[in-house]
C-alpha cells in the first residue's frame, strides 16, 4: 500500500527563518502531490499541488515545493516564515490508478515572534 | 458562498450510543470522503463516495457506515461498534477522484 512519511513531527522556529518540511512517498508511478495546511481553528486548506511539468510549484502565502521524482520527494519550503505560518502541514499524494489520497502524519510548525 | 458544512461542531456521545455527524456540499462536486484525525496520525480515510447511491470503504471503515442518497449529503454514522470513536471527522469532496479535496470545518465527537 502506498504510504507518505513526514519526518518532521514538530519544527519550531523563530520569524524570518528558512523553513523546509520534508515529504516522502512510496509510489513508483506517476503520482498526483498536495500539500494542505491547517491553521488553528481553520479549515484544511490546500497550500499547493503538483500535477505534472515544472517540478517547482508555487503555492499560496509565499510557499513552495518541489517535486524530485528520483527521490520520491515533494518538499514544502519557504524561504522566510511569519508568526501566522503556525499551523499544522500535511502531504498528500495520489497515484493515477487510485482513488482516494494518502495523507502523511503532519507536521506541527509553531513559529516565535 | 459555495463550500462545505459540518454539523454540529461539537458532539458528545455515552458509549453504546450510535451517533450521524452531517456533512453538506454545495460545490456540485461529485466525490465526497469522511477522514479521521487523530494527533500524530494525519488523515485517515473512513469512506468515500464517486456517485450517488455509491460508496466504498476506505482504510478505517470497521465500526463506521455511511450513505449517499443526494449528491450534497454524505452522512457519517458512527455505530457502537467502532471501539475508539472519539477523533475529529473530516468531510471533503471533490470534482474527480483525483483532483484536490476541499474541506470541510470538522466535527469534534468526544464519547464517554
Amino acid at each position: 500500500a502506498q504510504s507518505v512519511s513526514q519526518h518532521n513531527h514538530h519544527v519550531i522556529l523563530s520569524e524570518a527563518a528558512s523553513l523546509e518540511l520534508g515529504c516522502n512517498y512510496s509510489y513508483g508511478g506517476t503520482v498526483n502531490l498536495f500539500w494542505y495546511v491547517q491553521y488553528p481553528g481553520q479549515h484544511l486548506q490546500l497550500l499547493l499541488k503538483y500535477f505534472s511539468g515544472d517540478p517547482l510549484v508555487k503555492g499560496i502565502k509565499g510557499f513552495e515545493a518541489e517535486f524530485i521524482k528520483s527521490k520520491f520527494s515533494f518538499n514544502l519550503r519557504k524561504p522566510s516564515v511569519q508568526w501566522s505560518d503556525t499551523a499544522e502541514y500535511f502531504c498528500a499524494v495520489t497515484d493515477q490508478g487510485a482513488q482516494k489520497l494518502v495523507f502523511g502524519q503532519g507536521t506541527r510548525l509553531t513559529i516565535n515572534p | 458562498d459555495g463550500g462545505i458544512t459540518q454539523s454540529p461542531k461539537y458532539l458528545f456521545r455515552k458509549e453504546g450510543q450510535n451517533v450521524t455527524l452531517s456533512c453538506e456540499q454545495n460545490l456540485n462536486h461529485d466525490a465526497m470522503y469522511w477522514y479521521r484525525q487523530d494527533p500524530g496520525q494525519g488523515l485517515r480515510l473512513i469512506y468515500y463516495s464517486q456517485i450517488v447511491n455509491d460508496f466504498q470503504k476506505g482504510d478505517i471503515a470497521e465500526g463506521y457506515s455511511v450513505s449517499r442518497e443526494k449528491k450534497e449529503s454524505f452522512p457519517l454514522t458512527v455505530t457502537s461498534a467502532q471501539k475508539n470513536p472519539t477523533a475529529f471527522y473530516l468531510c471533503a469532496s471533490s470534482i474527480g477522484q483525483r483532483t484536490e479535496q476541499y474541506f470541510g470545518p470538522g466535527t469534534r465527537l468526544t464519547v464517554t
